[in-house]
This record gives C-alpha cells, structure tokens and sequence, in this order.
C-alpha cells in the first residue's frame, strides 16, 4: 500500500533562509508525486509534480523538489524563505499515472516564517 | 480558463440531516475526485468519478455518495449528517487520461459544520 511522510509537522525558518520540507513515499510501482501548498481558508494549489520525466523538478514561486529513488524521497526546498511562503505544505503520491484515480496526502507540514 | 468551482463555500447543517455539495471542474477534465480534509485525519480520498463512473472510492461509509453528470459536474451527498462530518470538503479535477497531462486541481472547498 502506498504511504507519505512528512516529517515535521511545523517548521519555521527565518526570511531569507533555506527551506527544507522533507517528504518520504512508500509505492510498489513507479510514483507519481506532488506537493501542494495551502494558505488559510483556502484549497490545494499544485507546487510542483514528479512524473518521472526528470529527478529534479522546479515548479512555482522558486520551490523545486528531488526525485531520490534510493532514499524514497521527495524533499521541498526553496534557498530564500519569503513571508508569503508561510503555509501549509502537503506532499502526496498516486499510483494511477497522476491523471486518475486517488492522492494519498501526508500529515502536513506547516512553515513559519520569522521577518 | 476558469479553475474548479465549488459551492456552497460554507454550510451550517443539524445532525440528521443531509447535504448535498456541488463541484464544477475545469472546463474539457472528464475525472472530479472529493476528498473530505479534517485536523484529526488529514486529507482522505472519497471517491472518483469519471465519464459518469465511480471509478475508485475511499474507505468511508454509504452514508457518504456521489455522481457526475454529462457534462462532467459533479455532487457528493451525505446523509444522516454526523459531528464527525464536520470538515472541509474538497473537489480536484483532472483530465483523467493517462499521458493528457498529470496533476490535479484542486476547487476551495465547503466548509461543512454539523451542530
């Protein structure tokens, strides 16, 4: 069966510093992945997705993620933290080729950020 | 483009009752997925519909029921409204083709509150 963990469930960083959002998967078959982000009162926007086209994946508002088949990874990073990036991060995998079928979510991480 | 449409944004319902959710996705996406997001249990998966078939469904009880119409909206109904019900209900949507473009998009969801 397939699984996420987010490890962290709150992170706070300091403007301007490195942010790292750790993301563990465990799949059968070749993973299709994802993080989302969520702002207060707000649905999921798509971060960036893993469809197995490149390991390195850059996707919206400076946030890029590695694909580590051998650590089962999929870890967030963005080198400067910005206030707006204070949020709730969610990281999910699918099974189904990413165009059907179900997300499985992790528990969340939510980041913090300091001025 | 217009993105996936949720209503009603907030809902107010008895215990006993019943509720009906409406989802309209992504004009040409044929698969609307419902998740059902609470603090306790995070983001869990309730069913998938595609082309007016459930394709994949979570573990949560009948109470809980969907379908989608021709042109490709989509209603989720709960019965019997439940405390536990409380949540914030969201709807992606997707081509649901596999190699038409991976990734869901995701409505802002109802807030459903039972009392």
């Amino acid at each position: 069966a397939q699984s996420v963990t987010q490890l962290g469930s709150h992170v706070s960083v300091s403007e301007g510093a490195l942010v790292l959002l750790r993301c563990n998967y465990s799949s059968s078959v070749p993973p299709y992945l994802f993080w989302y982000v969520q702002y207060p009162n707000q649905g999921l926007q798509l971060l960036l997705k893993y469809t197995s086209a490149a390991t390195l994946v850059k996707g919206i508002n400076g946030f890029e993620a590695e694909f580590k088949k051998s650590e089962t990874s999929f870890h967030l990073t963005k080198p400067s933290a910005h206030m707006s990036d204070a949020a709730e991060y969610f990281c999910a995998v699918s099974d189904y080729g990413g165009s059907q079928g179900n997300l499985i979510f992790g528990k969340g991480t939510k980041l913090s950020v300091k001025p | 483009k217009a993105g996936v449409t949720q209503t009603p944004r907030y809902l107010i319902k008895t215990r006993g009752q019943q509720v009906t959710l409406s989802c309209s996705p992504i004009s040409g996406h044929r698969s609307v997925s419902w998740y059902q997001q609470t603090p306790g249990q995070g983001l869990q998966f309730l069913f998938e519909y595609f082309s007016e078939t459930q394709r994949n469904k979570g573990n949560f009880p009948g109470r809980f029921s969907g379908r989608q119409f021709s042109n490709s909206r989509s209603e989720m109904n709960v019965s019997t409204l439940e405390l536990g019900d409380s949540a914030l209900y969201l709807c992606a949507s997707s081509s649901g083709v596999q190699g038409a473009g991976y990734g869901y998009t995701f409505g802002s969801g109802t807030r459903l509150t039972v009392v």
